[in-house]
């Protein structure tokens, strides 16, 4: 059964910290994986990978993937209060239709 | 602006009552998607439809019914069947089915059933 998992589900920092966020994966032909920010009503997409080991980046938040061990991060640096939110993974199932969310990292950044 | 709207926000009804939730997108996207969101959990599919007049059962689809009559819209109706209707729904929409086209979502709407 194809399968994401997220850790940690729930993080408090304070402002100014730099924050790492994980998601591994299972599932039968990968074939990409997706990163949205939910604040409080529609998720937003931040990035999707494809090729390991190749950095996408915006602004304070890079992302990576490692095929190999079937993960990637989600790193945020000099966090603002405005990054507290709900961050999701997804990644397609294993026929390509539709997509399996993990069940999200909540951030709270405190000022 | 192109995008996906979803009606109304906040919906309240007394339990054994249908009721349905608007989705409209004006992104010409062929692909739509009905989620459901809980507390601590990920989004959950209850329906996607890929073309216009067809539609396909997600991981929960008992309890609610679905329709696909024109490309922009594909309205969610939950049923009295449905035994926990109480959630956050979404709807998303993508130019094309499948791993290359991220989903489009919608800003939800909250159902409260009493």
């Amino acid at each position: 059964e194809d399968k994401v998992v997220q850790s940690p589900l729930s993080l408090v920092v304070h402002e100014g910290d730099t924050v790492t966020l994980n998601c591994s994966y299972e599932v039968t032909n990968f074939r990409s994986l997706l990163w949205y920010k939910q604040e409080k009503k529609a998720p937003t997409f931040l990035f999707m990978l494809t090729s390991s080991g190749i950095e996408k980046k915006s602004g304070r938040l890079s992302s990576i993937l490692d095929k190999k061990e079937l993960f990637s991060i989600l790193n945020i640096t000099a966090t603002q209060t405005g990054d507290s939110a709900v961050y999701l993974c997804a990644v397609p199932d294993n026929y390509g239709q539709n997509f399996v969310f993990g069940p999200g990292t909540r951030l709270s950044v405190l000022p | 602006d192109g995008g996906i709207t979803q009606s109304p926000k906040y919906l309240f009804r007394k339990e054994g009552q249908n009721v349905t939730l608007s989705c409209e997108q004006n992104l010409n996207h062929d692909a739509m998607y009905w989620y459901r969101q809980d507390p601590g959990q990920g989004l959950r599919l209850i329906y996607y439809s890929q073309i216009v007049n067809d539609f396909q059962k997600g991981d929960i689809a008992e309890g609610y019914s679905v329709s696909r009559e024109k490309k922009e819209s594909f309205p969610l109706t939950v049923t009295s069947a449905q035994k926990n209707p109480t959630a956050f729904y979404l709807c998303a929409s993508s130019n094309r089915q499948g791993a290359n086209s991220p989903l489009h979502f919608g800003n939800g709407t909250r159902l409260t059933v009493t």
